[in-house]
C-alpha cells in the first residue's frame, strides 16, 4: 500500500542551530501537510503544499511529487520548538486520506 | 490554528461498553475525518463524510463503530462495544475538499482509555 517513511525518528538540536526532517513516499502524492504535535497532544498545522516550497519564519518546506519526497528545514531552532513532527500525504490516486508518517520526536536543547 | 472541536476531551470506559465522540467540525467544511492515533504515534484512518454521507471506512468502523455527521448537529463516533485495544486518541479533522487545498485541520482528539 502507500507508504510514506519519515526520518530521522528522534532529532537533538542546540538552541540556534537546524536541521531537515525528510518524508520519502512509495507512491506519487498530490500534497502533503506537516504538522507539529504540541505538549497538550494536539496537531498544529505547519505547511500545507500541493508542490514547490513555502516559507514561515523559521520553518521552511518543500515538495516534489515527482521525486516523491518532501522536507521541512528548521533554522536557529528555540526551546519551543521542541515536539513531534509529522508529514502526511495526500495519494494522487483513490481514496482521498492522509497517510501519516511516523514523526520526527525533535528536542532542543539549550 | 484549529477550530474543531472535539469532546469530551477524556473517556473512560470499561470493557464492553459504548464509548460516544463528538466532532463539530470548522464551520463551512463539508468533509469530516476520523483517525485514531495510538501510543507509538500511529494514525489510523477510521472513516470520513461528506456532509451526511459516509465516503470511505475501514472494516474496524463497519464492524463495531457507529458514526455520523447529521446536518445541524456534531458528527460523532461511537464504539458499540469498547476493547482494551481501542485506547487511544480519537482525532476529528475537517476540510474543505477543494482540489486547489485539501488541507485537514485537527481538534484536539479525545483520548479514550478501556480499562
Amino acid at each position: 500500500g502507500d507508504q510514506v517513511e519519515q526520518s530521522p525518528s528522534a532529532l537533538s538540536l542546540h538552541e540556534g542551530t537546524g536541521s531537515a526532517l525528510r518524508c520519502n513516499f512509495t507512491t506519487t502524492m498530490r500534497a502533503v501537510q506537516w504538522f507539529r504535535k504540541n505538549s497538550r497532544g494536539s496537531l498544529i498545522n505547519l505547511f500545507y503544499l500541493a508542490s514547490g516550497t513555502k516559507e514561515n519564519g523559521r520553518l521552511k518546506s518543500a515538495f516534489d511529487s515527482k521525486e516523491r519526497y518532501s522536507t521541512l528545514h528548521i533554522r536557529d531552532a528555540q526551546l519551543e520548538d521542541s515536539g513531534t513532527y509529522f508529514c502526511a500525504a495526500v495519494a494522487s490516486s483513490g481514496s482521498w486520506q492522509l497517510i501519516f508518517g511516523s514523526g520526527t520526536q525533535l528536542t532542543v536543547m539549550p | 490554528n484549529s477550530k474543531v472541536i472535539q469532546t469530551p476531551r477524556y473517556l473512560v470506559k470499561g470493557q464492553g461498553q459504548k464509548a460516544k465522540m463528538r466532532c463539530i467540525p470548522e464551520k463551512g467544511h463539508p468533509v469530516v475525518f476520523w483517525y485514531q492515533q495510538n501510543k507509538n504515534n500511529e494514525f489510523k484512518f477510521l472513516i470520513n463524510f461528506q456532509n451526511q454521507e459516509v465516503l470511505q471506512q475501514i472494516d474496524m468502523t463497519e464492524k463495531r463503530f457507529s458514526a455520523e455527521c447529521p446536518s445541524n448537529s456534531p458528527c460523532s463516533l461511537e464504539i458499540q462495544s469498547s476493547e482494551a485495544g481501542d485506547s487511544a486518541l480519537y482525532l476529528c479533522a475537517s476540510s474543505h475538499r477543494d482540489r486547489g487545498n485539501e488541507r485537514l485541520f485537527f481538534g484536539h482528539g479525545t483520548k479514550l482509555s478501556v480499562l
